[in-house]
């Protein structure tokens, strides 16, 4: 079956770093979407990339969408508390349901 | 656009009860998609619907569980003799075609 491997697992924070994060798939996906995750609350869409290549931002957040179709990445930039949590990236293949990733765990360096 | 809501947020049932969860997805949706996600993990597709059919269950559906969207809108997942396996957080979303929205799910502990 279809499998994504996002990486990494957590990372630290401090305030004012970019942080990145990317997942890698054993299919081809036709669309991929990352997504927020706050406790108790359901994933919360960030960005979704439709074509191969693709790269689009919103606000500090940027992805893109691999030539392969095998793999995409998120970057946060001048990260503040606020952006702890975990992400998820996720990819379609016929644009219907869903396969998530882990998750990459995002912390605060005390 | 109220967004996606599901009821109850939380359900406590003893083993071998019978459960149902509710979700109301955004209304101009036609796809509406139920989800499982374990402590740890990335949600797990269940099954969705376009509209009223229901075109794909994922073989984690077993055959204790049934979901239902009657008229096309609001969805229901019933969970027959509960197992404390079944314990997860049961998310639904909707789109027009991926699942884009997701609700706040229904968390279910099964004692």
């Amino acid at each position: 079956g279809q499998q994504l491997n996002q990486s990494p697992q957590s990372m630290f924070i401090q305030e004012g770093e970019d942080v990145s994060m990317n997942c890698t798939s054993s299919s081809i996906f036709n669309t991929w979407l990352w997504y927020k995750q706050d406790p108790g609350e359901g994933p919360v869409l960030l960005i979704a990339l439709y074509k191969a290549g693709e790269l689009t931002s919103n606000g500090r957040l940027t992805a893109q969408f691999g030539i392969t179709r095998k793999d995409s990445f998120l970057n946060i930039s001048a990260s503040i508390p606020s952006d702890v949590g975990i992400y998820f990236c996720a990819g379609s293949e016929y644009g219907n349901k869903l396969v998530f990733g882990a998750g990459t765990i995002l912390r605060v360096k005390s | 656009d109220t967004g996606v809501s599901q009821n109850p947020r939380h359900k406590i049932t003893k083993r071998g009860q019978n459960v149902t969860f509710r979700c109301d997805p955004i209304s101009e949706h036609n796809r509406l998609y139920w989800y499982r996600q374990t402590l740890g993990q990335g949600p797990e597709f269940l099954t969705y619907f376009q509209n009223e059919a229901q075109l794909e269950k994922s073989r984690l559906l077993s055959d204790r569980f049934s979901a239902e969207r009657p008229k096309g809108s609001f969805s229901t997942l019933e969970i027959q003799r509960t197992e404390q396996g079944d314990s997860a957080m049961y998310l639904c979303a909707s789109g027009w075609d991926s699942p884009l929205h997701f609700g706040n799910g229904t968390r279910l502990t099964v004692t």
